[in-house]
């Protein structure tokens, strides 16, 4: 059973629309962390969501952590090419992260 | 200067050969892992070692040998190389509390086992 379900799998947009991603489990969190990978790269740490019902903005993407701090979502405005990537929801433990299995999403110019 | 590299980027070899992956960090982190990402792009931790010693040890072959000879190095050995083996593996290091300051990767090695 996958600790965090992410949707959708895949999403190919055009360049300026809008797009919700949504991570979601049925364990609680102490903190829920988002990270974005590149072809050829590492994921990155976009942001770290901690207090249920939070929402912290980074330029275009807003993030938010369920109250009941079970869910995350990461919405994107005017999506652009650079925005490609894989889009991992993660869980940080003890010694190790568990992932979802991502969202990859395409922005077409 | 980059956080934490990986070496070699890619590496092709045959089945049974013995292969190593090196990995480094600069940031001063007392824990580092490694991860594969298989063609799904789903990463799994492997391994994790905290000040050289190992704290995790998830379900992998024993063909699959860590060694961290200090704080800062990582290096994954594997022995008799087989086809699935094949994947992209990250190495990652991180502060004490990964939950709030997350986890810097590596580029990953991807490792083509023909």
């Amino acid at each position: 059973t996958q600790l965090l379900e992410q949707s959708p799998q895949f999403l190919s947009i055009q360049e300026g629309e809008n797009l919700t991603v949504y991570c979601n489990s049925s364990s609680v969190f102490s903190s829920l962390q988002w990270y974005r990978q590149e072809p050829g790269e590492g994921p990155v740490l976009l942001v770290t969501v901690v207090t249920g019902g939070e929402v912290k903005k980074l330029k275009r993407l807003t993030f938010q952590f369920g109250d009941a701090r079970k869910d995350s979502s990461l919405h994107i405005t005017a999506a652009q090419p650079g925005d490609t990537g894989l889009y991992l929801c993660v869980w940080a433990g003890s010694y190790q992260l568990t992932f979802g299995k991502g969202t990859k999403l395409s922005v077409i110019p | 200067d980059t956080a934490v590299s990986q070496t070699p980027k890619y590496l092709v070899t045959q089945m049974g050969n013995d292969k190593s992956i090196k990995c480094e960090q600069n940031l001063g982190h007392d824990t580092m892992y490694w991860y594969k990402q298989d063609s799904k792009k789903f990463l799994k931790i492997m391994f994790s070692y905290n000040n050289k010693e190992l704290i995790i040890n998830e379900t992998v072959p024993n063909r699959f040998s860590p060694k961290s000879p200090d704080k800062a190095h990582l290096n994954l050995h594997i022995n008799s190389l087989e086809l699935g083996d094949s994947a992209v593996y990250f190495c990652a290091s991180s502060q004490v509390t990964p939950g709030l300051y997350g986890y810097t990767f590596g580029s990953g090695t991807r490792l083509t086992v023909v």
